[in-house]
């Protein structure tokens, strides 16, 4: 099973809400990762886990928490956020995160949308 | 913070035709990937280039590392449309993407 999910696929929320993003892989995969990707722009790199500890947070603002519950499993829970944070966000994991060969494999992503 | 370039941007090339994609980047990395994206889709991963002078190869698409010259090429052999994409490098272990390059391939 070479196959990261994430749900929802799509979503829709107000500036004071809460929700929560939910990635999952089952390749035993010791690295994962949250990106933003703007409509037509490269995907910027937002939070990495390894070996379920935070190895990086690229200055991310705090409306954006990750968690990662255990090995398999990586949310981002969003709380008020605006509406420049709409975008496409994917998760992706590798075996490990520093050294060795190590391939990236993306989720089909979460379209959102913030109003 | 390191800065990597993809040109051309936009690529529009014909089928049967040959072409190459060139990825810059501004500091040493001894990583390189290449990666996919349909419209509207997720990324897909090509290759993972290692070390200087390598090279891989899957089916009409060619990728290559000079690590000296900073520099990794994405060369496409008699293009077909199912090549049309969006094609990103991305560097080192942080990966920092390319601008992507988004390729048009006409019937």
């Amino acid at each position: 099973d070479t196959e990261v999910t994430q749900t929802p696929k799509h979503l829709v929320m107000g500036m004071t809400n809460k929700k929560s993003l939910k990635c999952e892989q089952h390749m035993g995969h010791r690295a994962m990762y949250w990106y933003k990707q703007k409509a037509k722009k490269p995907p910027e790199l937002m939070f990495v886990y390894s070996y379920e500890k935070l190895s990086i947070n690229e200055s991310v603002p705090s409306r954006f928490s990750p968690e990662c519950p255990n090995s398999s499993l990586l949310n981002l829970h969003l709380h008020a956020l605006q509406p420049e944070d709409s975008a496409l966000y994917l998760c992706a994991s590798s075996p490990t995160f520093a050294g060795g060969t190590y391939e990236q494999y993306f989720g089909p992503g979460t379209r959102l949308t913030v109003t | 913070e390191l800065k990597v370039e993809q040109n051309p941007l936009f690529l529009s090339m014909q089928e049967g035709k040959n072409y190459t994609i060139y990825c810059n980047y501004s500091t040493t990395s001894d990583r390189l990937y290449w990666y996919r994206q349909d419209p509207g889709k997720s990324l897909e991963s090509l290759f993972v280039l290692l070390s200087n002078g390598a090279v891989k190869q899957e089916g009409r698409l060619m990728a290559s590392l000079d690590t000296k010259a900073r520099l990794s090429t994405l060369h496409i052999t008699a293009a077909v449309h199912d090549l049309s994409a969006t094609y990103f490098c991305a560097v080192d272990n942080k990966f920092y993407f390319g601008t992507g390059t988004s390729l048009t391939v006409i019937p």
